[in-house]
């Protein structure tokens, strides 16, 4: 079975600063998906970034990016210019290629706080 | 269009009743998703529906049922109550399901007395 581990429960940023948050997964799998979720305090569910393994290029949205090593199995992601509605816990997720089979697989999740 | 909506967004019950809790897909989506967010054991996948058919299943006892109507419509089911089902109930509701990502609703708050 896949698991994702996020080896970092907290992390703080400057405002404006960039933050780095870690991503491991482990997987037998050649073809998957990658996400990173952002959950506000609200506790509504946001999609931040998705990635194809099978693409070699760094998927990136506005000021989140990500550095997807396959071999090494690690996807972490890029803040840049972090604001302060930025906070919030962000999950690292992965999804089978195929349908069968388990479901999204996601980390424990990094909470992010942003320092005015 | 109209995101994820989940009804009732918070619940009591007392050990040893049933509850149900429904999820309204975004308009078009066929597939929904339901999973159990807890601050011990995080977010853990209950299980799929697609086209009115449970295509997933998570490793949750029996206990936990769904359902999905024919308008994507979907509902949650746990019987006999227990103090550690207590969390957040996420739904998340896609495309197709397997293909791209899952938006999520809001979850509903279950404590349990």
């Amino acid at each position: 079975a896949q698991t994702v581990t996020q080896s970092q429960p907290e992390m703080s940023v400057q405002e404006a600063e960039t933050v780095t948050l870690s991503c491991t997964y482990d997987t037998s799998e050649s073809d998957y998906y990658l996400f990173w979720y952002k959950q506000p305090p609200s506790r509504q569910m946001i999609l931040v970034i998705r990635q194809e393994a099978y693409k070699q290029q760094n998927a990136t949205e506005n000021r989140f990016s990500v550095n997807f090593q396959k071999a090494a199995k690690s996807f972490s992601l890029k803040i840049s210019d972090s604001q302060l509605g930025d906070a919030a816990m962000y999950f690292c997720a992965y999804r089978s290629f195929d349908n069968y089979g388990q479901n999204f697989v996601f980390g424990p999740g990094t909470r992010l706080s942003v320092l005015p | 269009k109209a995101g994820v909506t989940q009804t009732p967004r918070y619940l009591i019950k007392t050990r040893g009743q049933q509850v149900t809790l429904s999820c309204s897909p975004i308009s078009g989506h066929r597939s929904v998703s339901w999973y159990q967010q807890t601050p011990g054991q995080g977010l853990q996948f209950l299980f799929e529906y697609f086209s009115e058919t449970q295509r997933n299943k998570g490793n949750f006892p029996g206990r936990f049922s769904g359902r999905q109507f024919s308008n994507s419509r979907s509902e949650m089911n746990v019987s006999t109550l227990e103090l550690g089902d207590s969390a957040l109930y996420l739904c998340a509701s896609s495309l197709q399901g397997y293909e791209h990502e899952q938006y999520f609703g809001p979850g509903t708050r279950l404590t349990v007395t």
